[in-house]
């Protein structure tokens, strides 16, 4: 079952522009992490920020956590090709053991120059 | 690199087969987690081990096994083979805390014929 689902499913921009993607999720949390995807490989992991947080920064990337909305968002600024990918939040469930991984299906993002 | 290992990269097989996948966790961290990726369920959470024993299960199929070994290394076993098999199977790696960030591999493409 989907744990996060993200907004929009598919982004469209132009280099320099800044691209925002959103996550809502639908139980309690530790953390919530943004991966990365490039066409069919590897995911890559962006940022991860706790339950007790309420934004965090790398680089160009900000993330948002409102957890009384259980919604979360990624900023990037000042887009660039290199962006073009797949990106999807990914939540744990405080609730259960293990720290198993649900994923949303992802956004679409395409970045062109 | 995440410092995930997986072998192979590429896997062609037939119906009714068995396949291995094999993947080597980052240094100094116990936990491995094996996840599906699919058109159509998009990624998915199969099972997660520590230190050797089951943590969690996911949606793993009963035609599907793994283990983790004393290394630490962990391998997924996929039997009777079926067309909608065919997925990129990933593997991550954490210390097995809450709070942590997963690390993927590259992962396995499967492609059941």
């Amino acid at each position: 079952s989907q744990q996060g689902e993200e907004d929009p499913q598919a982004l469209s921009i132009q280099e320099g522009e800044n691209a925002t993607m959103n996550c809502s999720y639908k139980t309690s949390i530790n953390n919530l992490q943004w991966y990365r995807q490039n066409s069919g490989r590897g995911l890559v992991h962006l940022i991860l920020i706790r339950s007790n947080e309420r934004e965090k920064h790398s680089g160009r990337l900000r993330v948002t956590l409102d957890t009384s909305k259980k919604s979360s968002s990624l900023l990037i600024t000042a887009s660039r090709a290199a962006d073009t990918a797949s990106y999807f939040c990914a939540t744990d469930r405080s609730e259960q053991a293990g720290t198993a991984l649900i994923f949303g299906k992802g956004t679409t993002l395409s970045v062109s120059s | 690199d995440s410092g995930v290992t997986q072998t192979p990269k590429h896997l062609i097989t037939a119906t009714g087969q068995r396949v291995t996948l094999r993947c080597s966790p980052r240094s100094g961290d116990l936990s491995v987690y094996w996840y599906q990726q699919s058109l159509d369920q998009g990624l998915q959470f199969l099972i997660q081990y520590y230190n050797g024993e089951e943590r969690a299960k996911g949606n793993i199929l009963e035609r599907f096994s793994a283990q983790q070994f004393p290394d630490l290394h962990s391998e997924l076993n996929l039997s009777s083979l079926e067309l909608g098999d065919s997925a990129l199977y990933f593997c991550a790696s954490d210390r097995g805390t809450n709070e942590e960030t997963q690390y993927f591999g590259p992962g396995t493409r499967l492609l059941v014929l």
